[in-house]
Parts: structure tokens; C-alpha cells; sequence
């Protein structure tokens, strides 16, 4: 199993719903990370745990709020979004750092 | 300060011919770098990497070349098919888990 799944594939929410993007690998990984893309621009990175403890918070502003519950799953929850933070939220693991990693195929997230 | 660039927004090139996507970068401390291929709402997929201690490493129709002096590097895609057609990334992890990016090439593959 190869792969990292993300639910749900397409998320639209007011800016004061709740909500949360799931990501899921199976590959024993011990990194994961969320990244955030707008539409033809590289990745951007947001948080990055390792061993299940976040390790790199890229100054990303509190209404987004990471979660590891184990080795296998990453969470992120949303909350008060605004219209800018619409973009392609990508999930993605990687044995160790310095390793290549996995996407998942991302939440399109739009904010109204 | 883009520590990773891709100058090239854009290339378009005819189906069996080759594709050749460029990189730069300015920190002489990277010694890994990757490709990564990313079609319109997926995650991006990789694609080859290479170590400094290479100047060429090849898969399939794909090979990734090294000019360390240069700080250059480059993906040569032969023969180009449509299904090519992508924006493609090229990185480098930069410590702690970060991957730095290039901007992206976005390749078209005419039949």
C-alpha cells in the first residue's frame, strides 16, 4: 500500500462553519505533513510532525489547528476560515526526513 | 529569497520529441533534489531524484542530470508523450522535514 488518502475531496464551508480535512497512510511512515496549493503555484508548507509530535509550524494562522491521533493519521481542523484560505489542502508522508514523499490527492477547499 | 527556481513558466514541445524542464538553485548545502509531476487538482506525484554525489540518474523515458559547478539541474523527458502533459517541480529538502520548491514548469505535449 503506496498510498495516502485524504477525505473528503471537496469541502465547501461558510467562515463560521467547523470542519475538518483527514489524512490516512499506511506505509509506516513516521513524517507527515500538510501543505497548502492555489492553483499553479508550488506546494506550501504548513505543519510537519514527526513521530507523532509536530515538529514545523510555518506560522500558519490559528484557525487552522493540526492534530496527529497516531502514526497512521493526520487531522486538520478549520475553524472561522476566510475566502482566501480556499486552495488545494495537500496531506503527504515520507519514511524520515530527507526522503520522498507521498501526496495524497488533496481537499479542494472553498470558504464563501 | 527562492532558494529553488524554475525560470521556464511554461514549455511546449511535440509528441516523441524531447522535453527539457531546468532548475536552479542557490544554496551549494543541498545535495538531494527531487522531481515531482502534478496534474490539475491531485497531489503531486514524484516523479526522480537525484544525490550530489551523481551527476545523472536515469528511469525509463525520464533522466535527471547535475551540474553541481552550475548549481543546475535538469529533466530531460524522451520521447515526450501527451500524457506527460503537467506541471512539473522540482525541490529540495532544506533540513527538519522542509521540501523547497521551484516555482513549476507547466508542460504541454502536443499530439
Amino acid at each position: 500500500d503506496t498510498e495516502v488518502t485524504q477525505t473528503p475531496k471537496h469541502l465547501v464551508m461558510g467562515m463560521t462553519n467547523k470542519k475538518s480535512l483527514k489524512c490516512e497512510q499506511h506505509m509506516g511512515h513516521r513524517a507527515m505533513y500538510w501543505y497548502k496549493q492555489k492553483a499553479k503555484k508550488p506546494p506550501e508548507l504548513m505543519f510537519v510532525y514527526s513521530y507523532e509530535k509536530l515538529s514545523i509550524n510555518e506560522s500558519v494562522p490559528s484557525r487552522f489547528s493540526p492534530e496527529c491521533p497516531n502514526s497512521s493519521l493526520l487531522n486538520l481542523h478549520l475553524h472561522a476560515l476566510q475566502p482566501e484560505d480556499s486552495a488545494l489542502y495537500l496531506c503527504a508522508s515520507s519514511q524520515d526526513f530527507y526522503e520522498k514523499l507521498f501526496f495524497g490527492s488533496g481537499t479542494q477547499l472553498s470558504v464563501l | 529569497d527562492q532558494q529553488v527556481k524554475q525560470n521556464s513558466p511554461s514549455l511546449s514541445v511535440q509528441e516523441g520529441r524531447i522535453s527539457i524542464l531546468n532548475c536552479d538553485y542557490t544554496n551549494s548545502m543541498f545535495d538531494y533534489f527531487l522531481w515531482y509531476k502534478k496534474y490539475p487538482a491531485e497531489g503531486p506525484t514524484f516523479l526522480i531524484s537525484i544525490s550530489s554525489i551523481k551527476d545523472k540518474n536515469e528511469d525509463g523515458r525520464f533522466t535527471v542530470f547535475l551540474n553541481k559547478s552550475a548549481k543546475h539541474l535538469s529533466l530531460h523527458i524522451v520521447p515526450s508523450q501527451p500524457g506527460d502533459s503537467a506541471v512539473y517541480f522540482c525541490a529540495a529538502p532544506s533540513g527538519g522535514g522542509k521540501l523547497i520548491f521551484g516555482q513549476g514548469t507547466e508542460l504541454s505535449v502536443k499530439p
